[in-house]
């Protein structure tokens, strides 16, 4: 079963607008990460957010984590062509691996 | 310098053959992973290692036998090929076991015809 779980699914914005997705995850957690993955290509790490944490920035994302619902979201910020991308979650609480769901495919409309 | 390096990036065999798939990592990491990622885009892990031990075995068909020679090495490979098993596969690797940023390869688009 998937520890991390993305929605939506798919996401199409214009260029500028913001974006905003979602992560559920079953378990306590030590850390969640958000990863992007370019199609064709592996995965990216984008941010990692500890348990600890309630908001954490990089550079245009922010990321939040709400541990009593076991969410966390993703906001990248005036969003660009090149963002178009699948975005992943993993909640880090598994030994040996990183566990994601079916992942939010974003589309940015230049 | 690619950090994790896989090849092939593509391979198109018939069913029942055997085949390979190599990977490398330059990062220094003690743990190394295998994911296969269907068509519906799912992310399932296959094997992990952690300093050469395997760690992680979900439920992956016997056919499927990774090799970790050294730490930055771990090879996959496949016996008597079938269709279901056509898919991207993904190295990985991660300075410990999970809960920490991994890197991932490029993949290797696998085609079973």
């Amino acid at each position: 079963s998937q520890q991390g779980e993305e929605d939506p699914q798919a996401l199409s914005i214009q260029e500028g607008e913001n974006a905003t997705m979602n992560c559920s995850y079953k378990t306590s957690i030590n850390n969640l990460q958000w990863y992007r993955q370019n199609s064709g290509r592996g995965l990216v790490h984008l941010i990692l957010i500890r348990s600890n944490e309630r908001e954490k920035h990089s550079g245009r994302l922010r990321v939040t984590l709400d541990t009593s619902k076991k969410s966390s979201s993703l906001l990248i910020t005036a969003s660009r062509a090149a963002d178009t991308a699948s975005y992943f979650c993993d909640g880090g609480t598994s030994y040996g691996k990183l566990t994601f769901g079916q992942g939010t495919i974003l589309t940015v409309h230049p | 310098d690619t950090a994790v390096s896989q090849t092939p990036k593509y391979l198109v065999t018939q069913m029942g053959n055997d085949k390979s798939i190599k990977c490398e990592q330059n990062l220094g990491h003690d743990t190394m992973y295998w994911y296969k990622q269907d068509s519906k885009k799912f992310l399932k892990i296959m094997f992990s290692y952690n300093n050469k031990e395997l760690i992680i075995n979900e439920t992956v068909p016997n056919r499927f036998s990774p090799k970790s020679p050294d730490k930055a090495h771990l090879n996959l490979h496949i016996n008597s090929l079938e269709l279901g098993d056509s898919a991207v596969y993904f190295c990985a690797s991660s300075q410990g076991a999970g809960g920490t940023e991994a890197f991932f390869g490029q993949g290797t688009r696998l085609t079973v015809v």
